[in-house]
């Protein structure tokens, strides 16, 4: 079936550094892809719709400035977490559909990436 | 997107059958059902879809009534393994509908016993 990754699964870094987190789609194209964030024993917060080619599509509440997004490709969109602060230590998480699975619905996610910011 | 609500969590034994029910009032015309499964660390699983009736496959089944202000997920037979939190999503999950976004409820932690 069709799988997202997401690299690194887990990554720590300093106070004020940036951290790229990478979704990528392995056997499938996918046009559009969700970055969601989730804290401990919380629900998935979807954060943006990142869109191929064109700029991505903000949550209420989700500074874009911080949460860079790129779609740059039809199997990579990548979150950016400018100037990084404790709060923002979370537990990030891409998806994508494959557009050819035809009403299925089925919407793959990757393994996540936890961020822990000193 | 259709808001759903699920109880927050429930507790079961191994070898139970466990039914998990979604409320769902304001399901539009277009709205499929689908539930995933999250255990920690993880990203969510997909478990099963359906649109009316009933679906079964090979680990779950999901029953809609007619007026499809709900749905139930039917899990035969637990095992510890099955100790996850279960989301019911609602959505336009149609063939030309791959740029909806998908929103998740609480979802339900289910907790299996020995």
């Amino acid at each position: 079936g069709a799988v997202v990754s997401q690299h690194p699964s887990r990554v720590i870094c300093k106070s004020g550094t940036s951290v790229k987190i990478e979704c990528r789609s392995l056997d499938f194209q996918a046009t559009t892809m969700f970055w969601y964030r989730q804290f401990p024993k919380q629900s998935l917060m979807l954060m943006a719709t990142s869109n191929e080619g064109s700029k991505a599509t903000y949550e209420q509440g989700v500074e874009k400035d911080k949460f860079l997004i790129n779609h740059a490709s039809l199997t990579l969109s990548t979150l950016t977490v400018t100037s990084a602060h404790p709060e923002d230590s979370s537990f990030y998480i891409c998806s994508a559909r494959d557009a050819g699975t035809a009403n299925t619905g089925e919407l793959f996610f990757g393994e996540g990436s936890r961020l822990t910011v000193l | 997107l259709a808001k759903t609500t699920q109880p927050i969590s429930m507790d079961s034994y191994e070898g139970q059958e466990v039914n998990i029910t979604c409320s769902h009032n304001n399901i539009a015309t277009n709205d499929y059902i689908t539930w995933y499964q999250q255990f920690p660390s993880q990203g969510p699983r997909f478990i099963i879809q359906g649109y009316k009736t009933k679906v079964t496959n090979e680990v779950a089944s999901l029953f809609i009534p007619a007026d499809r202000k709900s749905s139930t997920l039917s899990l035969p037979r637990v095992s510890l393994s099955d100790t996850a939190v279960y989301y019911c999503l609602v959505g336009d999950f149609g063939q030309y509908s791959s740029a909806s976004k998908i929103i998740f409820g609480s979802g339900t932690r289910l907790s299996i016993r020995p």
